[in-house]
């Protein structure tokens, strides 16, 4: 089955810093790969995804690349504000298949 | 359109005893997956019902069990609880031809 191994564990920056959140995978069957950011207290909820068929994509602040060849993507957030600060989860889910597999998420934290 | 609605949010259980969690996807969501949260582990995957049937399975023992009715409702039920059954468990649902899996508030179950 899907392995996604996702890194740092934990992320602390500056308010005003970037913050990159690295993923790995290892079915070359997925082909779509979520964000989810979970605020402390709530459900998860996506913010940004990306298609096997795109190199990048972005939505304002934050934005997701992905690597076929490697199996990695990536989530970018810039300018980081402290509402930023939250756990983060990467995911990848195989085209056949409604169940995405998620790594063990990256707490990050935007000090003001 | 409600969202994903899980009850009962807080629930504290003796070991040994068992427990059944309620999950309502959004209207027309036939696909109803079941997670497991625990700090450092992220969201561990239980199991996924369609129809009625339960579709897919991850790695957890024969006493986490679920069903699914035929209004798409779930229930999971954890038998002889254990201490290391606390956790935040999350239900998602996901709608057909929809990429996007969309969680409940979860229940926070602690074993005493």
């Amino acid at each position: 089955g899907e392995n996604v191994e996702q890194h740092p564990s934990t992320l602390s920056v500056q308010e005003g810093d970037s913050a990159v959140i690295k993923c790995t995978y290892s079915d070359s069957a997925s082909n779509y790969f979520p964000w989810y950011k979970q605020e402390l207290g709530k459900r998860p909820q996506l913010i940004i995804d990306i298609r096997s068929n795109v190199g990048e994509k972005k939505d304002q602040r934050i934005a997701v690349t992905l690597n076929k060849t490697a199996k990695h993507f990536s989530l970018h957030i810039t300018e980081t504000q402290p509402e930023d600060s939250a756990v983060y989860f990467c995911a990848a889910r195989e085209g056949g298949s409604y169940i995405p597999t998620f790594g063990r998420g990256t707490s990050l934290i935007v000090h003001p | 359109k409600a969202g994903v609605t899980q009850t009962p949010r807080y629930l504290i259980k003796t070991r040994g005893q068992q427990v059944t969690l309620s999950c309502s996807p959004i209207s027309g969501h036939r696909s109803v997956s079941w997670y497991q949260q625990t700090p450092g582990q992220g969201l561990q995957f239980l199991f996924e019902y369609f129809s009625e049937t339960q579709r897919n399975k991850g790695n957890f023992p024969g006493r986490f069990s679920g069903r699914q009715f035929s209004n798409s409702r779930s229930e999971m039920n954890v038998s002889t609880l254990e201490l290391g059954d606390s956790a935040l468990y999350l239900c998602a649902s996901i709608g057909a031809g929809n990429t996007e899996a969309f969680f409940g508030q979860g229940t926070r179950l602690t074993v005493v």
